[in-house]
Formats: C-alpha cells, structure tokens, sequence
C-alpha cells in the first residue's frame, strides 16, 4: 500500500529553528508538496520538491531524497504565526496526491 | 492563479437530511477538481475527483455523490445525510501531468455537522 509518514505533533519556541519530517511508501514519484493548515482553514502551498536537494524560500526550506524516500520542511526564525499543522503530500505514478496526516506544530514564546 | 470559492462555510445538518456544497473556480479553464473530507487530526481523504464536464471518479464507496454540470462548477450532494458524513470538506482545483507541479489550490472549506 502506500504510505505516508510525518510526527503527529512538535512543538518549539519562538525564534528557533524546527525541522518536520515525512518519508513516503508510494507506488512511483512524481514530486511532493508541503501544504501549511492553519486550524480551521484550507491548506495552503509552501513548497515543491521532484529532484533531490534543498529549495530554500525564505524563512522556509524543502529537502527531498528520493532515494530515502525521505522529506523534510525547515521552518527557521520561527514566528507565533507559524503554528499550524503541515502536510506532506506525494505525487505517485498514476499523477494521485497522496497525503500524509499531517504535523501539528505548536510555538511557545 | 486560481481563486476557488466554496459554499457554504458551516453547516448543521439533522440526520436524513439532504446536502449540496458547490464549488466554483476562476483563474483557469479545464482544471482538475477534487472534493476532500478532513476528519480531525487525520488527513484529506480523496472523495471524488473530476478531469473535465461530466466526468466524475468515485474514490471512497459512500452515500455521497458529485456532479459536474460546467467546466468551472463541481457539486458535492447527499440525498440523506449519515453521522458518519461530519467532517470538513474541502474542494481543490488543480492541474496534472509530467512537466507540471500539480499543485492544489483550495476553497476556504465548508465544516459540515450532522445530528
């Protein structure tokens, strides 16, 4: 089957440094996304990985292995703001998103 | 990009009960559109998935039904509405293929109460 794996929930302080992890069972790779949902809320795009490496944006970075099977979202400069939760979601053979259950993260000041 | 609207936000339900939300999108033409269920702390559970006017892919047997009369309008319904069917629904509008991200946009979400 195929498989989705991040923490359920982590939790940092304010002006530090989080990293989330996802690793992924899927039948093929077409790419993975990491969404932002704040509670309540819809989801929203914070990044896109299909080759192996860093994608920095900001405040945010996306690292991919395909190889591992492994992702992972760095929230630097952390800000009360960035609690939420954050999904990691895979793109399979058949071009399917499949989504993980998503990483609640919470900020203490 | 692509705005989507959804409607209505909240909705309390009694058992039996029927259901519409509707999905609208601008910004593109002959996108995919998706319908999702988020139960708490879990994640989107595919519903139904739709590539063009009238064509509808079911992904969980349920009491639910989808509709896509125009290119840019995709309906979620329910002739009798279960407990179970509680939850926040989300539909996404997207494209797919090599060479694209895929990436989804969302509406806002419509939380759905059933009593």
């Amino acid at each position: 089957g195929q498989n989705i794996d991040q923490p359920t929930e982590m939790t940092a302080t304010e002006g530090a440094i989080v990293q989330i992890n996802c690793t992924y069972q899927t039948s093929g790779f077409n790419g993975l996304f990491w969404y932002q949902q704040h509670a309540g809320e819809a989801p929203t795009f914070l990044s896109y990985n299909v080759l192996d490496g860093l994608e920095e944006k900001g405040r945010f970075s996306s690292f991919l292995s395909r190889s591992k099977g492994y992702s992972y979202l760095l929230l630097k400069e952390l800000q009360m703001k960035d609690s939420a939760s954050y999904l990691c979601a895979v793109i399979d053979s058949n071009y399917q998103l499949i989504w993980g259950a998503g990483t609640k993260l919470i900020i203490k000041p | 990009s692509q705005t989507i609207h959804q409607w209505p936000a909240t909705l309390v339900q009694p058992v039996g009960s029927p259901l519409s939300l509707e999905c609208t999108v601008e910004g593109t033409s002959n996108p995919n559109l998706y319908w999702y269920r988020q139960a708490a702390g879990r994640g989107l559970q595919l519903l139904f998935y739709s590539v063009g006017i009238g064509q509808i892919s079911s992904e969980v047997p349920q009491n639910l039904s989808a509709s896509r009369p125009q290119d840019r309008q995709f309906i979620l319904s329910s002739k009798k509405l279960l407990l179970s069917d509680s939850g926040f629904y989300l539909c996404a509008s997207g494209t797919s293929g090599s060479g694209d991200t895929g990436e989804l946009f969302f509406g806002e979400g419509s939380r759905l109460t059933v009593l």
